[in-house]
């Protein structure tokens, strides 16, 4: 159980163009979902909260206007990147909290790798 | 704010070797503490945890006591396989940080490579 999806595993783009990230909680709900930015050989930078129903939150230096997040349903968060440029590569990954009396556990999605060319 | 701090890799062992990653954090209350693991080309998963001082969480032959006097968890293992090589993340959350949510605080991660 507690299986968290992504998709596209990888996805490649000219700069200037948007890209969409799914993220998909399969045997759970998840009120709450994270999206997370991984750099090479660093850890991992928490971009935004996501809530069901809400907006979501960002973390300080995070454009919200470039990177748009949408929590629609209790098992659907989407990021999108837009305009994407180069510097915009990374590897994207999602995570869900398991909506339970263990609050504290988040479950991860395998990560989007983007190259924007 | 809150941090962690773990030893920087990368370790290499050779297989039933004894395994040690340190890790130790600064938190503003009463963290939860984590350890999570990522194999190649996966993503993170949850390897172990603990919630409050003096727990041991253990899984897969990998333990890791909360020590609250000395702010640390440690990630051990007796004997290493090849099939342990990954990266192993130490993390921590605080719900006292006031960032609300559950948020997890990761460390840098630490890459293990286990040769036979």
């Amino acid at each position: 159980g507690a299986v968290v999806s992504q998709h596209p595993s990888w996805v490649i783009c000219k700069s200037g163009t948007s890209v969409k990230i799914e993220c998909r909680s399969l045997d759970f709900q998840a009120t709450t979902m994270f999206w997370y930015r991984q750099f090479p050989k660093q850890s991992l930078m928490l971009m935004a909260t996501s809530n069901e129903g809400s907006k979501a939150t960002y973390e300080q230096g995070v454009e919200k206007d470039k990177f748009l997040i949408n929590h629609a349903s209790l098992t659907l968060s989407t990021l999108t990147v837009t305009s994407a440029h180069p510097e915009d590569s990374s590897f994207y990954i999602c995570s869900a909290r398991v909506d339970s009396t263990n609050q504290e556990t988040q479950y991860f999605g395998p990560g989007t790798r983007l190259l924007v060319l | 704010g809150d941090s962690v701090t773990q030893m920087e890799g990368p370790v290499t062992l050779s297989e039933e070797a004894f395994l040690t990653i340190n890790c130790t954090y600064t938190a503003t209350g009463y963290p939860s503490l984590f350890w999570y693991v990522q194999y190649p080309g996966e993503g993170l998963q949850l390897l172990l945890k603990a919630t409050k001082a003096d727990d041991k969480g253990s899984n897969k032959g990998f333990e890791a006591t909360y020590r609250k006097e000395t702010t640390s968890f440690h990630l051990e293992k007796g004997s290493v396989q090849v099939s342990d090589s990954a990266v192993y993340f130490c993390a921590l959350s605080d719900p006292y940080s006031g960032a609300g949510s559950y948020q997890l605080t990761f460390g840098k991660g630490t890459k293990l490579s286990v040769i036979p």
